[in-house]
């Protein structure tokens, strides 16, 4: 079973909606990204909180808002998204920046 | 720029020896990744190479020469199961900040 869950596992939302991807690690890291994953493309870093603090915005466009509260929760708050922006979103856990990580089984994320 | 460059398919036979490369074009290098992705899955970790030389770990081995920008996965003994996509990841830190780039990844198919 793996450390790391990801809340909803599929969600369909209209480009006028506003709504927030859950992530959550049980492994006691201290840092924590989000990915997108979109078909034929490479995995891409959104962002990387290390204790709590963004240490990387990978020019993401603003209607992706990270928000990390403490060490074992990560946000995805959308609004107003675009049908490119569906794709797979996946968080990860690592103990620091530079170790392994660890990855949720993602959010499968449809925009009409 | 960064960049990522591996095979994007291959093809072997259960219970050979396939080798997928990797080369790599990044500034302030910090480690090499690969990780495993089943299809449908999230990405699984398998090796960190941060050293030039082969690291073993059971059926699969990492190699990693940084004058090069290069490595290589080492699958032996291939079963089935082996068949997924495989990622190679490069960390460097720029401007202070901790990034992360994924190549597109490699593609294989175990036949019996």
């Amino acid at each position: 079973e793996t450390g790391v869950t990801q809340t909803p596992r599929h969600l369909v939302m209209g480009m006028t909606n506003k709504k927030s991807l859950k992530c959550e690690q049980h492994l006691g890291h201290n840092a924590m990204y989000w990915y997108k994953q979109s078909a034929k493309k490479p995995l891409e870093l959104m962002f990387v909180y290390s204790l709590e603090e963004r240490v990387e915005n990978n020019s993401v466009p603003s209607r992706f808002s990270p928000e990390c509260p403490n060490s074992s929760h990560l946000f995805l708050h959308l609004h107003t998204l675009q049908p490119e922006d569906s794709a797979l979103y996946l968080c990860a856990s690592s103990a620091s920046d530079s170790y392994e990580q660890y990855f949720g089984p993602g959010t499968r994320l449809t925009v009409t | 720029g960064q960049n990522i460059d591996q095979p994007t398919e291959m093809t072997a036979t259960e219970g050979a020896i396939v080798q997928i490369n990797c080369t790599y074009q990044t500034s302030g290098f910090n480690g090499l990744f690969w990780y495993q992705q089943h299809a449908g899955e999230a990405p699984t970790f398998l090796s960190y190479n941060v050293l030039d030389g082969l690291e073993e770990k059971g059926r699969f081995s990492s190699f990693l020469s940084r004058s090069k920008g290069y490595s290589y996965l080492l699958l032996k003994e291939l079963q089935m199961k082996d068949s997924a996509s495989y990622l190679c990841a490069v960390s460097f830190h720029m401007d202070s900040s901790y990034k992360l780039i994924f190549g597109s990844g490699t593609r294989l198919l175990v036949r019996p």
